[in-house]
């Protein structure tokens, strides 16, 4: 069964360090999407991604976080100056074939711990 | 994902009983609601969806309740199994993409 993969599975950074996180979608998938968790709290929707531009985005997206999809399999979230307070599960989702779906598939997560 | 277990409700049954897990959804204008179960250390894994258009839907051992009047979801998963235990949330969406999850529920279940 085809599945959302995600590297790495564990980060750490300093503190005002950019990071990168990296996720390979469903391939013929056309959404793209990005949620934290923090400990202990519930998935928090960050971005979404449609025709190589942001289609929503929350609060939480501000101008230190970038998304890219440089080729036609990878999906990124780059944090530029990473703040303690950014230390949480990263999940990257995709969903819909052609026509669209509603159903996101998950990633199995990046574990981002800022010191 | 991580979730720490003193920070959810917990539900605990026997291997074999039915289960409901409850969840109440904050805007009237959703109109898709999903039920995701996460286990530690993966992500969300998506159970079952419904739309507002319904107020039950069932899949392979899950049914989903839909309450609009009360802005209520609940998810009954039959016979429970050790392999159900996990944290299961609800999530609505209210626009084109964004979910919204709530806080989410641990089921525990005992051989």
């Amino acid at each position: 069964e085809p599945e959302v993969t995600q590297t790495p599975s564990h980060q750490v950074t300093q503190m005002g360090q950019e990071v990168i996180l990296r996720c390979v979608p469903i391939s013929n998938h056309l959404y793209f999407y990005w949620y934290r968790q923090i400990l202990g709290q519930k998935v928090e929707f960050l971005v979404s991604f449609y025709n190589n531009e942001i289609s929503e985005k929350s609060e939480i997206f501000d101008d230190q976080f970038s998304v890219e999809r440089p080729d036609g399999s990878n999906f990124t979230l780059k944090i530029r100056s990473t703040k303690l307070e950014d230390s949480a599960m990263y999940f990257c989702a995709s969903s819909g074939l052609a026509g669209g779906s509603y159903e996101q598939y998950f990633g199995p997560g990046t574990r981002l711990t800022v010191t | 994902g991580e979730n720490v277990g003193l920070h959810l409700p917990t539900l605990s049954v026997q291997e074999g009983d039915n289960s409901i897990i409850n969840c109440a959804y904050s805007n009237s204008a959703s109109d898709y609601f999903i039920w995701y179960k996460q286990e530690s250390g993966k992500g969300p894994q998506f159970i079952i969806d419904i739309r507002s258009n319904m107020d039950k839907r069932q899949g392979q051992r899950v049914t989903v309740l839909l309450n609009k009047t009360v802005k209520h979801l609940s998810l009954q998963i039959a016979a429970t199994q050790p392999g159900d235990s996990a944290v299961y949330f609800c999530a609505e969406n209210m626009g084109y993409s964004t979910l919204t999850f709530g806080k989410g529920t641990m089921l525990l279940v005992s051989p």
